[in-house]
C-alpha cells in the first residue's frame, strides 16, 4: 500500500528560527505532490505544489518546498517562521492518473513569540 | 463563489442513529472525496467520486455510504453511529489529480 511519512509529529520553534519538515512517500511513479496547512479550528489550505519541472517550489506566505525524486521526499522549508505560523501541516501525494490521495499523519508546529 | 460548503458544522448522535451529511460545491469540479480527520492520524479516505452518478471506496469505508446524484453534491451517510465514528469530517473537490479544496468540517460526536 502506498503511504506517506512524515516523522516530526510535533515542532516547537521560536520565532525567527528556519523550519524544516519531513515529508517521504513510498511510490516509485510519478506523483503530484502537496503541502497543506491546517490553522487551528479552520479547514485544511493548500500552501504549495509540485506537478513537474523546477523540483524548487515556493509557495504562499514564504515558504517552499524541494523534491528530490531519489529520496522519495518533498521536505517543507520556511528561512523564518513567525508566531502566525503555528498551525499543522500535511503532506499529501497523489499518484499520476490515480484519483487517490494520501495524506500524512501532520506535523504540529508550535511558535513561540 | 462559496468554494466547499457542509452541512451541519456540528452534531450530536447516539449510538445506533443515522444521519447524512451534505457537502456542496460551485467549482464544477469533477471528482469530491469524503475525509475524517482524527487526531495523529491525518487525514483517511472514506469514500470518493470521479463523477456524477459515481462512487468508490477509499481507505476506510466500512460503516458509511455515500452517493453522487447532482455533479456539485456528495452526501455521506451514517446508517447506525457508532462512538468509533465519532471525528471530523472534511469533504473536497478537486479538479482531476489536482489540488483539492477543502470545505470546513463537520465536527461528529457519538455517545
Amino acid at each position: 500500500a502506498q503511504s506517506v511519512s512524515q516523522h516530526n509529529h510535533h515542532v516547537i520553534l521560536s520565532e525567527a528560527a528556519s523550519l524544516e519538515l519531513g515529508c517521504n512517500y513510498s511510490y516509485g511513479g510519478t506523483v503530484n505532490l502537496f503541502w497543506y496547512v491546517q490553522y487551528p479550528g479552520q479547514h485544511l489550505q493548500l500552501l504549495l505544489k509540485y506537478f513537474s519541472g523546477d523540483p524548487l517550489v515556493k509557495g504562499i506566505k514564504g515558504f517552499e518546498a524541494e523534491f528530490i525524486k531519489s529520496k522519495f521526499s518533498f521536505n517543507l522549508r520556511k528561512p523564518s517562521v513567525q508566531w502566525s505560523d503555528t498551525a499543522e501541516y500535511f503532506c499529501a501525494v497523489i499518484l499520476y492518473n490515480f484519483n487517490k490521495f494520501y495524506f500524512g499523519s501532520g506535523t504540529k508546529l508550535n511558535v513561540k513569540p | 463563489n462559496a468554494g466547499v460548503t457542509q452541512t451541519p458544522k456540528f452534531r450530536v448522535l447516539k449510538t445506533g442513529q443515522s444521519m447524512t451529511l451534505l457537502c456542496a460545491q460551485d467549482m464544477n469540479h469533477e471528482y469530491m472525496y469524503w475525509y475524517r480527520q482524527d487526531p495523529g492520524m491525518g487525514l483517511r479516505l472514506i469514500h470518493y467520486s470521479v463523477g456524477e452518478g459515481t462512487t468508490a471506496k477509499g481507505e476506510v469505508p466500512d460503516g458509511y455510504n455515500v452517493s453522487r446524484l447532482k455533479k456539485q453534491n456528495f452526501l455521506l451517510g451514517l446508517e447506525s453511529a457508532a462512538p468509533s465514528q465519532t471525528s471530523v469530517y472534511f469533504c473536497a473537490s478537486s479538479v482531476y489529480s489536482y489540488e483539492q479544496y477543502f470545505g470546513p468540517g463537520t465536527r461528529l460526536t457519538v455517545t
